[in-house]
């Protein structure tokens, strides 16, 4: 069975921390991997992951995927107390459309 | 446990028909969310359900979506007149209570019109 798995589940850090979110996943058919941050109104689309090795950057967030391994990771560095959120991973195959982890709940203190 | 599923997973339709997408939430979720996602962009809202009511419709694009929850559970998004923009990954995500809770989404059901 297809399943996203992310870790911590729960994250409590204070403004200026560095931050590493994790993803890991089995699926079959791959297609890409992406991570969005849950805001109220809608999931904010953060990065989409189709190659191995190739960091994604925007602003102070990060991401690389690792085909091989099965996983990805989220860097936030100089955390503010506006990246408060849940950090969704998601994994997209062909013909099964998405499947969503579980998310990791980002608390960022001032 | 089971999760959120939507059926169908993929859908094909020609342009001007009505189209149902259904959505079954995790049990005893009361808040049920539909969003639309497009290519290489994030979900948009459309609707937010708390029990049997919309509380919150504002990002149903036109009067052709409508969507319903008649018994607080099971949800179907119709689309009448479908148009050739309307296709897009549809996902339905679930959560506890409210808003400020975890959703946790479906696999999305993909509507293609031709």
């Amino acid at each position: 069975e297809d399943k996203v798995v992310q870790s911590p589940l729960s994250l409590v850090v204070h403004e200026g921390d560095t931050v590493t979110l994790n993803c890991s996943y089995e699926v079959t058919n791959f297609r890409s991997l992406l991570w969005y941050k849950q805001e109220k109104k809608a999931p904010t689309f953060l990065f989409m992951l189709t190659s191995s090795g190739i960091e994604k950057k925007s602003g102070r967030l990060s991401s690389i995927l690792d085909k091989k391994e099965l996983f990805s990771i989220l860097n936030i560095t100089a955390t503010q107390t506006g990246d408060s959120a849940i950090y969704l991973c998601a994994v997209e195959n062909y013909g099964q459309n998405f499947v969503f982890g579980p998310g990791t709940r980002l608390s960022v203190l001032p | 446990g089971a999760g959120v599923s939507q059926t169908p997973s993929n859908k094909v339709t020609e342009k001007g028909k009505y189209v149902e997408l259904r959505c079954d939430p995790i049990s005893g979720h009361t808040a049920l969310y539909w969003y639309r996602q497009s290519l290489g962009q994030g979900p948009e809202f459309l609707i937010y359900f708390q029990g049997t009511g919309a509380a919150d419709d504002s990002g149903l694009p036109n009067d052709r979506f409508f969507a319903v929850r008649p018994e607080g559970s099971v949800s179907t998004l119709k689309i009448q007149r479908t148009e050739r923009g309307d296709s897009a990954v549809y996902l339905c995500a679930s959560s506890l209570v409210g808003r400020d809770d975890t959703q946790y989404f479906g696999p999305g059901t993909r509507l293609t019109v031709l």
